[in-house]
């Protein structure tokens, strides 16, 4: 039943450690992103892909790397992550492009500690 | 947002009108967005506008959008309390983003 689906909903973690999300989307949709909320709650886009293809990266660290491994999936990995990179992320989709409607995930809170 | 402004924080008796404003930039989004997000809670589409339509209403919610000045707003008849969120203003920058306002936070008062 729920379209944008996101794991985990909660994370907790050491600085130095590499962690990943995942984001699951029953929607059919084409394209996918993630987006990051930070503590003012700004949230900024960080990748576009579609059909399984980067589209957009916003000059995110490569520490970050987004995988797609099929339309339906984008998963975010993090290696070595900072303090910093307390958030929340948020997984979205859309049909085709970014100018439709824009469905999103409930968002995973990490804490970098 | 860079693009998208809004006003920060609204505070509203139960039972009056919100309105929450908001201005863009790119004059040739085909839509404009907005999303609520209630404490700890994931964005919600409240409501969106076609960029050929003045305004839209949805029961208690009117979307104005004036073009010509890029402003856009959300008027939330008869506040409730289950209507404190924060609601963000979006419009696609281009055709694989989109750029939210900062977020306006609403709190409705007994």
């Amino acid at each position: 039943d729920t379209a944008v689906s996101q794991t985990p909903k909660y994370l907790v973690t050491q600085m130095g450690n590499d962690k990943s999300i995942k984001c699951e989307q029953n929607l059919g949709h084409d394209t996918m992103y993630w987006y990051k909320q930070d503590s003012k709650k700004f949230l900024k886009i960080m990748f576009s892909y579609n059909n399984k293809e980067l589209i957009i990266n916003e000059t995110v660290p490569n520490r970050f790397s987004p995988k797609s491994p099929d339309k339906a999936h984008l998963n975010l990995h993090i290696n070595s992550l900072e303090l910093g990179d307390s958030a929340v992320y948020f997984c979205a989709s859309s049909h085709h492009t970014g100018r439709e409607t824009q469905y999103f995930g409930p968002g995973t809170r990490l804490l970098v500690l | 947002g860079e693009d998208v402004e809004q006003s920060l924080f609204l505070s509203v008796r139960e039972g009056d009108s919100s309105v929450i404003n908001c201005t863009y930039t790119d004059s040739s989004s085909t839509y404009l967005y907005w999303y609520k997000q209630e404490p700890g809670a994931g964005l919600q589409l409240l409501t969106y506008i076609f960029s050929n339509m003045d305004m839209k209403q949805d029961q208690r919610l009117t979307v104005l959008l004036n073009k010509k000045d890029k402003h856009l707003s959300l008027r939330i008849a008869d506040t409730q309390t289950g209507d404190s969120a924060i609601y963000f203003c979006a419009e696609p920058s281009n055709d694989y983003k989109l750029s939210f306002g900062a977020g306006t936070t609403v709190t409705v008062r007994a």
